[in-house]
């Protein structure tokens, strides 16, 4: 129950294009869905995240789309760039703000943009 | 540059050894994560550190310790080392207990 699933496992995009990478969950405590953008040799970097209260979070060209009924979440990259290329990792926790919290990760997809 | 520093970037060791990574929170963070990243397993939530204290153990094997210090920074002790604990490990700060994470550059461990 503590599983994230997301999917594509890869994903090659023409520049230009939009990326979209979904996630699915069980767990119904989940309360907070970040995502995270990892180049090779690199630590995670938080790139947008989004609570339960909202259906859509936009900052610049990634834009996040939840869906609370269906259980999943996913990131859209809109206007793609060769940049972009890395591995994004979807990931959810529960807990309220104040208590600890775990992030449960997806596997992972790793995007590639053709210039 | 997330402010997060770790060291050693790289660690190479023999099976049956003990390591010890480090880990330094950004400034003003006062919770300490650590992950570890295999292709196997992908990303996994070990255990949480806040001002001191543990406050959450994930799939931590008996093996790994950790602990937070006074002034903050963390270390992750590894001992009996296996070939499959060769993986990546991440340590991740945030302000408060639930606060968004933010990771360090990692440690890569090999286990020969």
């Amino acid at each position: 129950q503590q599983q994230v699933k997301q999917s594509p496992q890869s994903l090659i995009v023409q520049k230009g294009g939009i990326s979209i990478i979904n996630c699915a969950y069980e767990n119904t405590a989940f309360d907070y869905f970040p995502w995270y953008q990892q180049f090779p040799g690199k630590g995670p970097a938080l790139l947008i995240a989004i609570r339960p209260d909202v259906s859509e979070k936009k900052e610049g060209r990634f834009t996040i789309s939840f869906n609370k009924s269906a259980k999943q979440f996913s990131l859209h990259i809109m206007d793609s760039q060769p940049g972009d290329s890395a591995t994004y990792f979807c990931a959810a926790s529960d807990g309220r703000r104040g208590s600890a919290r775990q992030l449960t990760f997806g596997s992972g997809t790793q995007l590639t943009v053709l210039p | 540059d997330s402010g997060v520093t770790q060291t050693p970037k790289h660690l190479i060791t023999a099976t049956g050894q003990r390591v010890t990574l480090r880990c330094s929170p950004r400034s003003g963070d006062l919770s300490v994560y650590w992950y570890q990243q295999s292709l196997d397993q992908g990303l996994q939530f070990l255990i949480q550190y806040y001002n001191g204290e543990e406050r959450a153990k994930g799939n931590i094997l008996e093996r790994f310790s950790a602990q937070q210090f006074p002034d903050l920074h963390s270390e992750l002790n590894l001992s009996s080392l296996e070939l499959g604990d060769s993986a990546l490990y991440f340590c991740a700060s945030s302000v408060d207990q639930g606060g968004e994470q933010f990771f360090g550059p990692g440690t890569r461990l090999t286990v020969l």
